[in-house]
């Protein structure tokens, strides 16, 4: 079965240049979520997305970090002008429902040189 | 803010071992869940735990959840070379959403 993609896989970028991540979370799926994962660290919440509910936008590190959700199904996660701290791996997921388990994709690999 | 620590940070181990690693948090936790990364994927979710004391296993896993709420504990008996990979521990990160808040990780090793 479909689970949920991320795209692209890896990313490398100059720093400064801004760089967009998009999520595909599995179909029905109500709630999607970003995380941060960087070296040999765990994850970090980022943004939560519920619905038609307003997102909660608590664990962006910056206004540099924007994040969008278009018709309830698809989200993009957007840094502007990219810093080297910004490399990480950058993890979607998604749940059937705003307390159900949360199924991650196999995350996008961000390097800012 | 809530913080949780996890040890150890990393075990190399021979098959056929059991493994134990353990969680704890700054504040009581009404859940625990234990989540398992292997290299290149996102984490999978392997147990989670709803009630203080509560004892639970899925295969060779087993979990417990603190009697004080601030800890939880999993072991892994018998241990096989796909259990290598990367072990988080995880808890409601607070506030209205279900935002999680994890362990910094164990990194299993299982030579063959």
């Amino acid at each position: 079965g479909a689970g949920v993609s991320q795209s692209p896989s890896n990313k490398v970028t100059e720093k400064g240049k801004d760089v967009e991540l998009r999520c595909d979370p599995i179909s029905g799926h109500t709630a999607l979520y970003w995380y941060r994962q960087s070296l040999g660290q765990g994850l970090e919440f980022l943004i939560y997305f519920q619905g038609n509910s307003a997102p909660d936008k608590s664990g962006l590190p910056s206004d540099r970090f924007s994040a969008e959700r278009t018709g309830g199904s698809v989200s993009t996660l957007t840094i502007q002008r990219t810093q080297q701290e910004d490399s990480a791996v950058y993890l979607c997921a998604s749940s059937l429902g705003g307390y159900g388990t949360q199924y991650f994709g196999p995350g996008t690999r961000l390097l800012v040189l | 803010g809530q913080q949780l620590n996890q040890s150890p940070q990393s075990m190399f181990i021979q098959e056929g071992e059991d493994v134990s690693m353990n969680c704890t948090s700054s504040s009581i936790f009404n859940t625990w869940l234990w989540y398992k990364q292997d290299p290149g994927e996102g984490p999978v979710l392997l147990i989670a735990l709803y009630k203080a004391g509560e004892l639970t296993s899925n295969g060779r896993l087993t979990a417990q959840f603190g009697i004080t709420r601030k800890d939880s504990f999993l072991n892994i008996s018998a241990s096989i070379p796909s259990d290598v990979g990367i072990y988080f521990c995880a808890g409601p990160g607070g506030g209205a959403t279900n935002k999680l808040i994890f362990g910094t990780g164990t990194l299993l090793a299982v030579q063959p």
